[in-house]
């Protein structure tokens, strides 16, 4: 298994302001995800965090809005610029285990925009 | 792309009754099946996955999922719930080989009554 950490756990955030999550893992992972989970809503994939090149985006999801970095197999860090209340949500940083193929979550930030 | 389907929304049972969440997916090719459970303020856990072999396979807590392929299926069973399972139940599948592409069902909540 995979142990996940995030740091904030949750933020509350002002309108046109910046964050940036962290997502650190227990070990090293070859794939490594961002999700997001709106109020009331399912989990969607924002992006695959890339070691060593650039993220791949999911349809609806942009860079400049969401980058993202991934300097080694066990940390990465995803950036919501230029909040708006629309992306209130709880952000999830997903590991795959090299090997057995599991997918596992970290607790997710928290975050609200107002 | 594929696309799951959860038909419950919201499920409230008493203690010692039995559960059954539904699941349907959508993809032309071979997938792999998950149930994550969410309890509240928890964070994602995976319940249990199939792969291939024995369509029927146990998770945690006395969780089990039956694969039926024909009707593209993968519904969740525990034959008597405890106030301790109400969570939030998340149904999610892949394509075999993808490790990237996981789709989530809307979730069932589930709520069991002391």
């Amino acid at each position: 298994s995979a142990v996940i950490s995030q740091k904030p756990s949750r933020d509350i955030c002002q309108r046109g302001t910046s964050l940036t999550i962290q997502c650190q893992v227990d070990s090293q992972v070859t794939m490594m995800f961002w999700y997001r989970q709106q109020p009331g809503q399912s989990l969607t994939l924002i992006a695959t965090a890339n070691q060593g090149s650039e993220a791949t985006y999911e349809s609806g999801f942009v860079i400049d809005k969401f980058p993202i970095s991934r300097p080694n197999l066990t940390f990465s860090t995803l950036t919501v610029s230029n909040m708006s209340p629309e992306d209130s949500s709880i952000y999830l940083c997903s590991v795959v285990a090299d090997g057995s193929y599991e997918q596992y979550f970290g607790p997710g930030t928290r975050l609200t925009v107002t | 792309a594929q696309s799951v389907s959860q038909h419950n929304h919201h499920v409230i049972l008493s203690e010692a009754a039995s559960l059954e969440l539904g699941c349907n997916y959508s993809y032309g090719g071979t997938v792999n099946l998950f149930w994550y459970v969410q309890y509240p303020g928890q964070h994602l856990q995976l319940l249990l996955k199939y792969f291939s072999g024995d369509p029927l396979v146990k998770g945690i807590k006395g969780f089990e999922a039956e694969f039926i392929k024909s009707k593209f299926s993968f519904n969740l069973r525990k034959p008597s719930v405890q106030w301790s399972d109400t969570a939030e139940y998340f149904c999610a599948v892949r394509p075999s080989g993808s490790a990237r592409q996981l789709t989530f069902g809307s979730g069932t909540q589930l709520t069991v009554l002391p």
